[in-house]
């Protein structure tokens, strides 16, 4: 059974960097497409990026100019990180093994930008 | 982006009564080509990450219950809890995975009445 974990700080000043890491676990990251999403306190959804077993990457275009998603197969670990962040990212975000539809979902971390 | 357009925001059902979902996706999610509609329904407890529970708009995930059931084609799509239990409160999501990016219907508030 495939599990994911994410980890990372829970508070970031704004005009940072917000990194997250997502370690899976009870399968390869060199197969599948991999995914971060989040959702704002009280609110939905929104897809961030995904990253292939090959290390194709897609983004979001609402959130293109700031993000980067990348993986480190050594340590079945994919990352996530968001430049100058303000409130508005704000959010729990999730990590997720993406096959268009998500049945595998990391238990999400709160993030939140505040100086 | 396509937009996931969810109806109503939220509803109050009997227990044992059937609850009605709708989305409606900006621009068409099926793909001629595989005759696949490309739609997904979540289920989300508070404090916990979505659940899947539907997938290529009508096939249910491995262990959902058979009461949840999912139909449409196109533009219009609806999930179906044929008699509601009350572990089945939530918020229900729909999302469209035909292109880039992914986008999410507003959510729906299920509740008991």
């Amino acid at each position: 059974q495939v599990q994911l974990q994410e980890s990372g700080p829970g508070l970031v000043k704004p005009s940072e960097t917000l990194s997250l890491t997502c370690t899976v676990s009870g399968g390869s990251i060199s197969s599948h497409y991999w995914s971060w999403i989040r959702q704002p306190p009280g609110k939905g959804l929104e897809w961030i990026a995904y990253i292939s077993y090959s290390g194709t990457t897609n983004y979001n275009p609402s959130l293109k100019s700031r993000v980067t998603i990348s993986m480190d197969t050594s340590k079945n670990q994919f990352s996530l990180k968001l430049r100058s962040v303000t409130a508005a990212d704000t959010a729990v975000y999730y990590c997720a093994r993406d096959q268009g539809s998500i049945a595998y979902w990391g238990q999400g971390t709160l993030v939140t930008v505040s100086s | 982006d396509i937009v996931m357009t969810q109806s109503p925001d939220s509803l109050a059902v009997s227990l044992g009564e059937r609850a009605t979902i709708n989305c409606k996706s900006s621009q068409s999610v099926l793909q001629t080509s595989n005759n696949k509609n490309y739609v997904a329904w979540y289920q989300q407890k508070a404090g916990q990450p979505p659940n899947l529970l539907i997938y290529w708009t009508s096939t249910r995930e491995s262990g959902v219950p058979d009461r949840f059931s999912g139909s449409g084609s196109g533009t219009d799509f609806t999930l179906t809890i044929s008699s509601l239990q009350a572990e089945d409160v939530a918020v229900y999501y729909c999302q469209q995975y035909y292109s880039i990016p992914w986008t999410f219907g507003q959510g729906t508030k299920v509740e008991i009445k």
